[in-house]
């Protein structure tokens, strides 16, 4: 069974710097992995989404990257801003299964 | 947001009363998701759906049934809450063929008594 992890569960960082979010999992047979934000008492927002033949995506200030050997992404973001509080949730796709099997998300606080 | 709707948004309700929540979809989609989600549980998948009259069960589906007639609307049913089934249930849809990306709804919060 997939098992995700996300550490840490909670961020607080100054207004203006560069983070690292990470996320790690237990079996590398994935069809994909996706990035999602949640804003408190709302729906999830898809950020990102790697294909399991891919090793990176881009958009804006975001970066995520996928190691699939290792069994783990990460999600850069550059230039922290106080709007980019939220928690930030990770999902895998598993070859074997047709549903996202999720992290338990990180925190994040940017202070300004 | 995927054209995605979520009736109602909040509810409360007593142990023993039959619930549905609603899932409407404008972009007729194919797969529609159940998911709850609950502190120290994250979100969890209770039903999907692969197409009209095609579902299957999740990895929390006893107590849950779900109905899909329509290609956009899709049916989530406790047919006797219990408090258990207090949560956020939220409906997603598998976007564009082939990369398999989910988007997600507003979600519904109930609340059992």
């Amino acid at each position: 069974k997939q098992e995700v992890t996300q550490i840490p569960a909670a961020l607080s960082v100054p207004e203006g710097e560069n983070l690292v979010l990470n996320c790690s999992f237990t079996d590398s047979a994935i069809y994909n992995l996706q990035w999602f934000r949640q804003d408190p008492g709302k729906g999830l927002t898809s950020l990102l989404l790697i294909q399991s033949s891919q090793r990176e995506q881009t958009s804006g200030r975001l970066n995520a990257s996928l190691d699939k050997s290792s069994g783990r992404s990460t999600l850069y973001i550059a230039a922290s801003q106080p709007g980019d509080s939220a928690t930030y949730l990770c999902a895998l796709l598993s070859g074997s299964a047709r549903q996202l099997t999720f992290g338990s998300g990180t925190q994040l606080t940017v202070l300004p | 947001d995927a054209g995605i709707t979520q009736s109602p948004r909040h509810k409360v309700t007593e142990t023993g009363t039959p619930v549905t929540l609603r899932c409407h979809q404008t972009e007729n989609h194919r797969y529609m998701y159940w998911y709850r989600q609950d502190p120290g549980h994250g979100l969890r998948l209770i039903h999907y759906s692969y197409g009209v009259k095609d579902t299957d069960k999740g990895e929390v589906s006893d107590g849950y049934s779900v109905s899909r007639s329509k290609t956009e609307d899709f049916l989530l049913t406790l047919e006797s809450a219990t408090s258990s089934q207090t949560s956020v249930y939220f409906c997603a849809i598998r976007g564009t063929e082939g990369t398999y990306e989910q988007y997600f709804g507003p979600g519904t919060r109930l609340t059992v008594t």
